[in-house]
């Protein structure tokens, strides 16, 4: 059973225009949500959280948007860069005492110069 | 944030042998955690190892195969024992710093031959 669903394998944008990558989750007691940004052979790098209390969080080009009526939340990078060009996962964490984090599939971003 | 440093940061196994992975991190932590990440696969949690109990194990994982040791707040290891290629992949060893966000490291690459 798949709690945390990336739909889109891949996405692919030019350089200097938005991306947006998408995430979805069945569980409605997760309580904090995080995103990563994953290059090939290397550990997960963190971007940007945001806790279910909020609906959007902002840091410098990355902007988290969580929809809980939707089970839903979103990633915007603008503008969008090369070097962003990576695999992205989001992940929801149940909190607690547990903070075990359930990852999506990952979305392969392609930014294009 | 934290600067976790993993050992080995890649190796080719033979069958039927063990490796044990180090994780040492720049400062005191409770919680740490192991991480597995298969080809083409997302994340999945494999223990969490805290210091000063038994490392906890997530379903489908077993401390026979995966043996855990946590001797004090920086340092925890993972052993791979008597590896097959399906045991080919990314370990991650991964922190909580502050608040609900987990921090990795760089991985180690595994494969089995």
């Amino acid at each position: 059973d798949q709690q945390v669903k990336q739909n889109s394998p891949s996405l692919s944008v030019q350089e200097g225009r938005i991306s947006i990558l998408n995430c979805d989750y069945t569980n409605s007691m997760f309580d904090y949500f995080l995103w990563y940004k994953k290059y090939p052979a290397e550990g997960p790098t963190f971007l940007i959280s945001i806790s279910s209390i909020k609906d959007k969080n902002e840091d410098g080009r990355f902007t988290v948007f969580l929809n809980k009526s939707a089970k839903h939340l979103s990633l915007h990078i603008v503008p969008s860069q090369p070097g962003d060009s990576a695999v992205y996962f989001c992940a929801a964490n149940y909190g607690g005492a547990t903070n075990k984090l359930i990852f999506g599939t990952g979305t392969l971003l392609a930014v294009q110069p | 944030s934290a600067v976790i440093s993993q050992k080995p940061s890649r190796d080719i196994c033979q069958r039927g042998t063990s490796l044990t992975i180090q994780c040492q991190v720049d400062s005191q932590v409770t919680m740490m955690f192991w991480y597995r990440q298969q080809p083409g696969q997302s994340l999945t949690l494999i223990a969490t190892a805290n210091q000063g109990s038994e490392a906890t194990y997530e379903s489908g994982f077993v401390i026979d195969k995966f043996p855990i040791s946590r001797p004090n707040l920086t340092f925890s290891t993972l052993t791979v024992s008597n590896m097959s290629p399906e045991d080919s992949s990314i370990y991650l060893c991964s922190v909580m710093v502050s608040g609900n966000t987990i921090y990795f490291g760089e991985g180690s690459w595994l494969t089995v031959v």
